[in-house]
């Protein structure tokens, strides 16, 4: 069965650069889920869009935005990084948004310099 | 806003026997789903289990079963006949069932599973 794509799965970027991360759904997921572990710590939830709209905001900085566009798929984009947003990267994909399961991406691990 | 608690962070069981991770969570909601979720060392997250608050009886997956206790709030993972690829950090998790909006997972911090020979 297809599974949530992320990419890239490694990403190395400089203090003040912009990192892109990308998810690709599950095919007829309309639902996607942003978080992020830090070393040693469980999962953070970031964002969320359902049917290509915002429908909830975690504890995401002000630095960071993404988006869900009309094919489902979606994107993180992190500025000015700093060191301490070195960390995995999850995306996450669910159908109809509420009240279903989770199925998570193999994650983006992002090393800042 | 919820809350997850596992208060084991690491725990260790011999290859074929049985082990239970505890997991108990604090909401004022009524209705809303728990999981379990596996992190092997590629740090893949694996869904292991899910359970429906409404259901009264508890959710199985073949080795993988929950002992789910509604009013004192704890979610506990059973696996039973333990095997080696078991090892991995395993998170309970919890999802509020809303107005039909997307919800969010409330992860706990994890416990640390080691099934040794």
């Amino acid at each position: 069965a297809a599974g949530v794509i992320q990419s890239p799965r490694h990403l190395i970027k400089e203090k003040r650069e912009t990192a892109t991360l990308k998810c690709y759904p599950i095919p007829r997921h309309d639902t996607v889920y942003w978080y992020q572990q830090g070393p040693g710590q469980d999962p953070q939830f970031l964002i969320s869009f359902y049917e290509k709209m915002q429908s909830d905001k975690g504890s995401i900085p002000d630095r960071f935005s993404a988006q869900q566009f009309s094919d489902y798929h979606s994107e993180l984009n992190m500025s000015s990084l700093e060191l301490g947003d070195s960390a995995l990267y999850f995306c996450a994909s669910s159908f109809l948004g509420r009240a279903d399961t989770q199925y998570f991406g193999p994650g983006t691990r992002l090393t800042v310099l | 806003a919820q809350t997850v608690t596992q208060s084991q962070p690491e725990m260790s069981v011999q290859e074929a026997e049985t082990v239970t991770l505890s997991c108990t969570y604090d909401t004022s909601e009524n209705n809303y789903y728990l999981f379990w979720y596996k992190q092997p060392p590629s740090r893949q997250m694996i869904l292991v289990i899910r359970q429906e608050a409404y259901k009264q009886q508890n959710a199985t997956e073949n080795r993988f079963s929950v002992n789910f206790q509604k009013a004192a709030k704890s979610f506990s993972l059973k696996i039973s006949d333990s095997q080696l690829g078991d090892t991995a950090m395993y998170f309970c998790a919890f999802m509020s069932v809303g107005d039909g909006t997307a919800s969010k997972l409330t992860f706990g911090t994890g416990t640390r599973l080691q099934v040794t020979l």
